[in-house]
């Protein structure tokens, strides 16, 4: 069950703050949180745990509600290098083991000067 | 940045020939990942690894086979190349598959 992000795509003027959600249809482990420049691999952004706390570096934070199985991540004052497509990857407990993560089929996001 | 690379970077071969994309890695990880990216799909897995001649299929196995015979190289074949396996192939490795995992560059191959 593949998570669905939303939106799709968001374009934002630089300062602008955004909001990147992720929606799993069955209990969460964990969310893995990736961005993606045009032509280049993935880059980790950061991991929610299950019973965790909220993390973040710079201006960029994200939360983990496990009862409703969501994830968003914050981008605050968003910069023109903030620009690309972030992905979730969302990890299952399968008798104490994660089992692999689904990736969401990402968020565009453009930010313009 | 997590030491993986990928060989070849860039390959175009015609349908019904072998090919084989190598992933490698400096950081001794436990576990290795083939993903394939394609638009309006994002990452898929493919195959993966949980050790030395240990893989398990992942979402989209058909077609494809894997190989892991040393802790550092995980080999990824396609028997017979068709124009749907063009895409975008990523490698990945994680320390145990409850930590992130780290991507390569990726391998663009066209199937022509």
């Amino acid at each position: 069950q593949q998570p669905v992000q939303s939106p799709q795509a968001v374009i934002l003027r630089e300062g602008e703050d955004a909001v990147i959600n992720c929606s799993s249809s069955k209990a969460l482990y964990s969310v893995h949180w990736y961005r993606q420049k045009h032509g280049e691999a993935p880059v980790f952004l950061m991991i929610l745990l299950k019973g965790g706390e909220q993390k973040g570096h710079d201006k960029i934070s994200a939360s983990f509600n496990e009862k409703k199985q969501q994830s968003s991540l914050y981008l605050t004052a968003s910069q023109l290098s903030y620009s690309g497509t972030y992905f979730c990857g969302t990890g299952g407990n399968y008798g104490g083991s994660q089992g692999n993560l689904i990736f969401g089929k990402g968020t565009k996001l453009s930010v313009k000067p | 940045d997590a030491g993986i690379t990928q060989s070849p970077r860039h390959k175009v071969t015609e349908t019904g020939t072998p090919v084989t994309l190598r992933c490698h890695q400096t950081e001794n990880h436990r576990y290795m990942y083939w993903y394939r990216q394609d638009p309006g799909h994002g990452l898929r897995l493919i195959h993966y690894s949980y050790g030395v001649k240990d893989t398990d299929k992942g979402e989209v196995s058909d077609g494809y086979s894997v190989s892991r015979s040393k802790t550092e190289d995980f080999l990824l074949t396609l028997e017979s190349a068709t124009s749907s396996q063009t895409s975008v192939y990523f490698c990945a490795i994680s320390g145990t598959d409850q930590e992130t995992q780290y991507f390569g560059p990726g391998t663009r191959l066209l199937v022509l």
